[in-house]
Order: C-alpha cells, then structure tokens, then sequence
C-alpha cells in the first residue's frame, strides 16, 4: 500500500543554518504531495503541495520538489528561524479521500 | 476567513461512556476527514464525509461513527471508549474529492481516566 517516510527527529539546528528534512514515498498511480506543519498544541497547517512531477511547492522560504524519479519529496529552508520549531509531516493524498502522513520530524532551532 | 473550528477543545471521559466531538468546516468546503493523532502511531485516518455522505472510512472498529449534517459540518461519535482512545482527534475540510488539500482544525484532546 502506500506509505511516506520520513527522517527521523529531532533535528536541532542553529538559527540562520540550513535545512533538509528527508521524505520518500511510496504510491500507486499519481498522488498529490503535501508538507504540514504542526505547532505546539496546535492542528495541522498546510505548507506547501505539489500536484505532479517536477512541480516545486514553496512558501515562507520553505520549499520541496517532486521527484517522481526519486520517489521524493524533500523540504527544504536555506536560513532557519527560531519561529521554525516546530513538527513537520510530509504526506500523500492516497485512494479514498485519506492523506498518508509520515511519522514527523520535530524540528527545533535554537538562538 | 475563519477556518476549520472543533469543540470542545478538551474532552474528559471514562472507559465505557461515549464521547462526541464536532466540526465545522471552511466556507464552500463540501467535504469533511476526521484523523486520530494518538502518542506513538501517528496520525491515522478515521473518516471521509462528502456532501451528506460516507465515502471511505479507515481501519478503525465499528464503534467509530460519524454524520455530516446539511450545513456540512460533522461529528465524531465514540462508543464504549477505552483507554486506547486517548489521542487528539483532527478534523480536515476541503474543496470537492482528493488530491485537494485539506485545511485542519485545532483538534480535540479526548483523555479517557
């Protein structure tokens, strides 16, 4: 069936460095793309999408690219914010209507 | 626009008795998906409502039920609870079927003592 996976946590970077947080997937057909952010006692915010391949989603200096060849769907920021800390999930829009998340990865950036 | 809003924001209970939790979706938004975040099996699908309807439901056992009302907004019903139950329960809203995304609430903290 389908499945994401992502890198394990915590990642603990300083402020102003760069980050890589690992997503690979598995899928049938053509799934949508998403990464979601989840703040302390909070829902789920939508970060970005991507609807096909090579298509790159981006928003707040976060960025991921589709890479059917990969099977990947990596996030991406060039310079962190202590505002950034966070739990990030990556996931699929599998069959049915559900999104398929990864486990999370926690981030956390310190001053 | 306000977004996705559950209630209550906490929900305390006991084993046996049932629990309901309810949810409003974005404006315009026909369908509705309730997940489970329990500590340790991440987040699982629970439910997909759309336009009144049940359109898929996940690995969860028969004592999980829901409805989507005609104003679109939804509840979550949880019979018998167990201690297992014990999660923040998600609610999600979206535009027609899959592939769009889907915009979350804040959750439900349901703690069974």
């Amino acid at each position: 069936g389908d499945s994401v996976t992502q890198m394990e946590g915590p990642v603990t970077l300083s402020e102003e460095a760069c980050l890589t947080i690992n997503c690979t997937y598995t899928a049938t057909g053509y799934p949508s793309l998403f990464w979601y952010v989840q703040y302390p006692g909070e829902g789920l915010q939508l970060l970005l999408k991507a609807t096909k391949a090579d298509d790159k989603g981006s928003n707040k200096g976060f960025e991921a690219t589709y890479r059917k060849e990969t099977t990947s769907f990596h996030l991406e920021k060039g310079s962190v914010q202590v505002s950034d800390s966070a739990v990030y999930f990556c996931a699929l829009s599998g069959q049915g209507g559900k999104l398929i998340f990864g486990q999370g990865t926690e981030l956390s950036v310190k001053p | 626009e306000a977004g996705v809003t559950q209630s209550p924001t906490h929900l305390i209970k006991t084993r046996g008795q049932q629990a309901t939790l309810r949810c409003s979706p974005i404006s315009g938004h026909t369908s509705v998906y309730w997940y489970q975040q329990a500590l340790g099996l991440g987040l699982q699908f629970l439910l997909w409502y759309d336009e009144g309807e049940e359109r898929n439901r996940g690995n969860f056992p028969p004592r999980f039920s829901g409805r989507q009302f005609p104003n679109y907004s939804s509840e979550l019903n949880v019979n018998a609870l167990e201690l297992e139950d014990s999660a923040l329960y998600l609610c999600a809203s979206s535009f027609g079927q899959s592939n769009q995304p889907q915009h979350f609430g804040d959750g439900t903290r349901l703690s069974i003592l």
